[in-house]
């Protein structure tokens, strides 16, 4: 296993437009989480789920902004009509059972909304 | 979410230790202490995590004070390859989720 993957690495979209991102997690984590950096901040939480239950959001996310989890493996998040603000990175991270010893996170996927 | 506070930036030399300090005053009973890192273009990295005791591990030692009200990251020889942003963030479970709130974390320059 090669860690958590994230597919693309960069993504450049026209404001407006719909963009998906996929994660794909370490094979035996069972909680997922997506998390969201922009230059100069911290990682800022999205959204996670155990197994396929999405059992947090945050109240920064938007109705723009869609994730899922099916089978409890891959996940995607989702960004309809993108804006200028959208544009960060965006981190994908695993975790197994409570994750006390530590989340796994991709490389991340960088946004820019054009 | 309980709050941690961290100087904005540090600088050590190569080959020295290096000790990095997270204060959180508001620390709750439950919360477990835990410090990432995050190299330019790459997602954070788990370094450490502790309740009460000090904790050692092949990255680092983590000292805990005694009213857990802060806390030390401690690299015993700082390498360039050490230079990254540190979190120091408390974890706390609330309502069966599980999530890690990061602030700006502190920027480590290793100077060779």
């Amino acid at each position: 296993d090669t860690g958590v993957s994230q597919d693309p690495r960069h993504k450049i979209t026209k404001r407006g437009q719909n963009v998906t991102f996929r994660c794909d997690p370490i094979s035996e984590h069972n909680r997922l989480y997506w998390y969201r950096q922009t230059l100069g901040q911290g990682p800022e939480f999205l959204t996670y789920f155990q197994n396929e239950a999405q059992l947090e959001k945050s109240r920064l996310l938007s109705d723009r902004f869609s994730a899922e989890r099916p089978k409890g493996s891959f996940s995607t998040l989702e960004i309809q009509r993108t804006e200028q603000g959208d544009s960060a990175m965006y981190l994908c991270a695993s975790s197994f059972g409570t994750g006390l010893d530590g989340y796994t996170f991709g490389s991340g996927t960088r946004l820019t909304v054009v | 979410d309980a709050k941690t506070t961290q100087p904005n930036s540090m600088e050590s030399n190569e080959e020295e230790p290096v000790h990095l300090p997270c204060n959180h005053s508001t620390i709750s009973g439950t919360d477990y202490i835990h410090w990432y890192r995050q190299l330019p273009s790459q997602g954070p990295e788990y370094v450490i995590h502790g309740l009460t005791s000090n904790v050692n591990n092949r990255m680092a030692s983590l000292a805990i004070a005694e009213d857990r009200k802060s806390s030390t990251l401690i690299l015993h020889r700082a390498t360039l390859r050490d230079a990254a942003v540190y979190y120091c963030i408390l974890r706390r479970r609330q309502g069966g989720s599980e999530k890690l709130v990061f602030g700006k974390g502190m920027k480590l320059t290793v100077n060779p």
